[in-house]
């Protein structure tokens, strides 16, 4: 399967512990983009990058969230002191240029209990 | 964060019924697209409109970008069990705004065989 890869699917964490996920987007994809969904409600942009470079960040990116993609392949997505109100889907989306079709991962979910 | 404002939340429908559904913006899109999206799963793309008054087809689905810029439907004709999901639709503005989506809330569609 070449499309946008998420690990781990599902993740169930204490409140006030950090969390990563990883994204690995459609080979040769330079954009690549985080969204956060919760139930019931469509996804919500978190951020994104061009290569290396992280270029936007949505004001629902609190500083305890932080993305990397430090080689302009994979993606980091990194939570520090998790809140109940973290719970939801984190999805990976990536596309090859600006403007062009984005596709998304499966997702990740994450629980804050 | 903004949203789309997508119609109607939930269809429940016999299988083989043709269904409708459209979402509307206070802001102009130069791309609407719609998904798919299974329980547990990110979204699928479905169909892509890129110049406004474009009506395309997928099988047995057809989406048209409205004129305004605004709006867009889908229509599913014919309905199966496996057409059962959310469906949403996302606006975009490529080369602004980092090329990023804004959705919908969402439609859920049941289809009684």
């Amino acid at each position: 399967d070449t499309g946008v890869s998420q690990d781990p699917r599902h993740k169930i964490t204490k409140r006030g512990q950090n969390v990563t996920f990883r994204c690995d987007p459609i080979s040769e994809h330079n954009r690549l983009y985080w969204y956060r969904q919760t139930l019931g409600q469509g996804p919500e942009f978190l951020t994104y990058f061009q290569n290396e470079a992280q270029l936007e960040k949505s004001r629902l990116l609190s500083d305890r969230f932080s993305a990397e993609r430090p080689k302009g392949s994979f993606s980091t997505l990194e939570i520090q002191r998790t809140e109940q109100g973290d719970s939801a889907m984190y999805l990976c989306a990536s596309s090859l240029t600006a403007g062009n079709t984005i596709y998304f991962g499966e997702g990740s979910w994450l629980t804050v209990v | 964060g903004q949203q789309l404002n997508q119609s109607p939340q939930s269809m429940f429908i016999q299988e083989g019924e043709d269904v409708s559904m459209n979402c509307t913006s206070s802001s102009i899109f130069n791309t609407w697209l719609w998904y798919k999206q299974d329980p547990g799963e990110g979204p699928v793309l479905l169909i892509a409109l890129y110049k406004a008054g474009e009506l395309t087809s997928n099988g047995r689905l057809t989406a048209q970008f409205g004129i305004t810029r605004k709006d867009s439907f889908l229509n599913i004709s014919a309905s199966i069990p496996s057409d059962v999901g959310i469906y949403f639709c996302a606006g975009q503005l490529r080369e602004t705004s980092g090329s990023r989506l804004t959705f919908g809330e969402g439609t859920q569609l049941t289809v009684n065989p």
